[in-house]
This record gives structure tokens, sequence and C-alpha cells, in this order.
């Protein structure tokens, strides 16, 4: 079993749409991160997390520290969403990754 | 700052060459991380330097890969007789830590360097 399980692994939605993706982890952490990768590879840090939850613009995080569960929500998506969202734990002085959401939205 | 850069983006070797890679880290962030990214999975944890000490490396990190952080700013990471198993994507990021107990201030990824073993 992975120290890090996200889901689903893919996800498709129409323009609009509110989109949940999920993280479960199962090691310490000392902070979550959820991370987006467009095609080409490079990643971009979208929050670093410890507790309770964080807004920015139309994406929104929490983390439940006690059920080792975090979601990551996408209001209004857009097809400029499209790309992979990974989950990360910071563990030990390096992170953890899960294998990542590839998500597609449709106009 | 144009934040954590990699070098080359892409590189096509043949089986038994040495490859070396370069990362520019943030020049104030005092930790750099290697990971390896194969496709459709999450990256990999290789090795992380604290300023020039290289304080863990992981089991995936055979005797044929070395990294390097001479003077605690850029990094190499060299990958001898290179095997098409070894291809994948190599990110490089950097963090500031600091404080006690140590706080990491977050983390900023370069693009990444392709590799293709053929």
């Amino acid at each position: 079993k992975n120290e890090v399980e996200q889901s689903p692994q893919n996800l498709t939605a129409q323009e609009g749409e509110f989109i949940t993706i999920n993280c479960s982890y199962s090691v310490g952490i000392s902070a979550l991160h959820w991370l987006q990768q467009h095609p080409g590879g490079g990643i971009v840090s979208l929050f670093m997390l410890s507790s309770g939850k964080k807004k920015h613009g139309r994406l929104i995080a929490t983390i439940n520290i006690q059920e080792k569960h975090s979601s990551l929500h996408i209001t209004a998506s857009h097809p400029r969403d499209s790309a992979v969202y990974i989950c990360a734990v910071d563990n030990t002085d390096k992170l953890i990754f899960g294998t990542g959401t590839r998500l597609q939205v449709f106009p | 700052d144009t934040g954590v850069s990699q070098d080359p983006r892409h590189k096509i070797t043949k089986r038994g060459q040495n490859v070396t890679f370069r990362c520019d880290p943030i020049s104030e962030h005092n930790r750099l991380y290697w990971y390896r990214q194969t496709l459709g999975q999450g990256p990999e944890f290789l090795t992380y330097f604290q300023n020039e000490a290289q304080l863990e490396k992981s089991r995936l990190l055979s005797d044929r890969f070395s990294a390097e952080r001479p003077k605690g700013s850029f990094s190499t990471l060299e990958i001898q007789r290179t095997e098409q198993g070894d291809s994948a994507m190599y990110l490089c990021a950097s963090s500031l830590v600091s404080g006690r107990p140590p706080l990491n201030y977050g983390y900023t990824f370069g693009s990444g360097t392709r590799l293709t073993v053929v």
C-alpha cells in the first residue's frame, strides 16, 4: 500500500463543474502539499497545509489531521484547469508523492 | 531570481553513456532535492542537500548515480553507464529551512530534465 493515496486517478468534467480530489496518507507529516503538473513536467505549488483550510481564487484545500485526509476542490472549473494534480506529504525532510489525478475539463 | 533552473530540458543518450544534469536553485534556499518521475507515477525521492552536505540518499540511488553540491549553490546529478530503466524525468526542487525546530517554508520546483536512454 502506498503511503500517499489519491483518488480518483482520472477525472473528466464539463466546464463549470465543481471538482474534488482526495488524498489519504498513512505516515506522520509536518505539512501536506497540493501541486499542479502540466504536460512538459513543470510542477507548481498550489497549497502547503498543516491544518484547516486554505483558499486561493477558485481553489480550496482542506486537511483533517486526525483522519489523515486532505481534499482539493476546484469551483467553476475551466479547461485551463486541465492538468495533473499531485498530493505530497512532508515526511522526515523529504516529500512523499501520490501518483496524481489527471483532470480534463471540457468546454 | 528566476526560480529553479534545470539544464538540459531534454537529453537523449545511448545506453552505456554517462550523463550529467545541472540544477540551479533559488539563491536564498539552503536545501536542494532531486526526484525522479516515471510516466504515470508521482515523483520519487533520490537525494537532498542542506547547503553543501548531502544528508540523505534513497535506495533508488544506485552506485551509478552521484550527486554533488560543491559550494552549496548549484547541484549536479551524474548517471554513469546509463540503462534504459534510467529513462525518466529528473526533477530538482529547493526550499528554505530555518529555525528551531526547523521549519520548511515551502518548495519550488524546476521544470525537470527528461532523459531518454536508447
